[in-house]
């Protein structure tokens, strides 16, 4: 079974700095998706960033980068340039490309906290 | 375009009664999902349909648990016979085929007491 982990259940940064998000996970299959959701006070669950696991290139959204480690299994975010708005719980999250065909699998989550 | 939309957005129940949630996903998409998230934990899948076919439900989609998709269109996720367990946030998400990004509504709050 797939898993997903964040070791960092809290972490702070100071507005205009940069800040990485720690994931790993766990998988036997090849092809997959890995994705970052922002869920902010209001609670609605927002896609911040993707990555296809056969694409080598690191995926980018504006202040939003992540490094993707295949052989590692790990997908960490960068958030650079860091604004109150950010202010959110993140998770990392994990879909199998076949098999179940799309049920997303998330970490427990990173509470940010930008502070001014 | 129009969110996934879900009702209601809160819901405060005696143990031992039924609920019912509803969700209307993004118009034309063809996948919708059911989640369930409590205080400090990420979502967990429960179950998700293609059109009006429900192709996977989670272990933790019990007999108590029922969700249908007439018509390929809303969803409703009952829950019967209520425990103070069920309470948490069920999150509705559509999309539009496997491996296409999953967009979540603003979930629905219930409170067992």
């Amino acid at each position: 079974a797939q898993t997903v982990t964040q070791s960092q259940p809290e972490m702070s940064v100071q507005e205009a700095e940069t800040v990485t998000l720690s994931c790993t996970y766990d998988t036997s299959e090849s092809n997959y998706y890995l994705f970052w959701y922002k869920q902010p006070p209001s609670r609605q669950m927002i896609l911040v960033i993707r990555q296809e696991a056969y694409k080598q290139q690191n995926a980018t959204e504006n202040r939003f980068s992540v490094n993707f480690q295949k052989a590692a299994k790990s997908f960490s975010l960068k958030i650079s340039d860091s604004q109150l708005g950010d202010t959110a719980m993140y998770f990392c999250a994990f879909m199998n490309y076949g098999g179940s065909q799309g049920n997303l699998i998330f970490g427990k989550g990173t509470k940010l906290s930008v502070k001014p | 375009d129009t969110g996934v939309s879900q009702n209601p957005r809160h819901k405060i129940t005696k143990r031992g009664q039924n609920v019912t949630f509803r969700c209307d996903p993004i118009s034309e998409h063809n996948r919708l999902y059911w989640y369930r998230q409590t205080l400090g934990q990420g979502p967990e899948f429960l179950t998700y349909f293609q059109n009006e076919a429900q192709l996977e439900k989670s272990r933790l989609l019990s007999d108590r648990f029922s969700a249908e998709r007439p018509k390929g269109s809303f969803s409703t996720l009952e829950i019967q016979r209520t425990e103070q367990g069920d309470s948490a946030m069920y999150l509705c998400a559509s999309s539009f085929l496997v491996g296409n990004t999953i967009y979540f509504g603003e979930g629905s709050w219930l409170t067992v007491v």
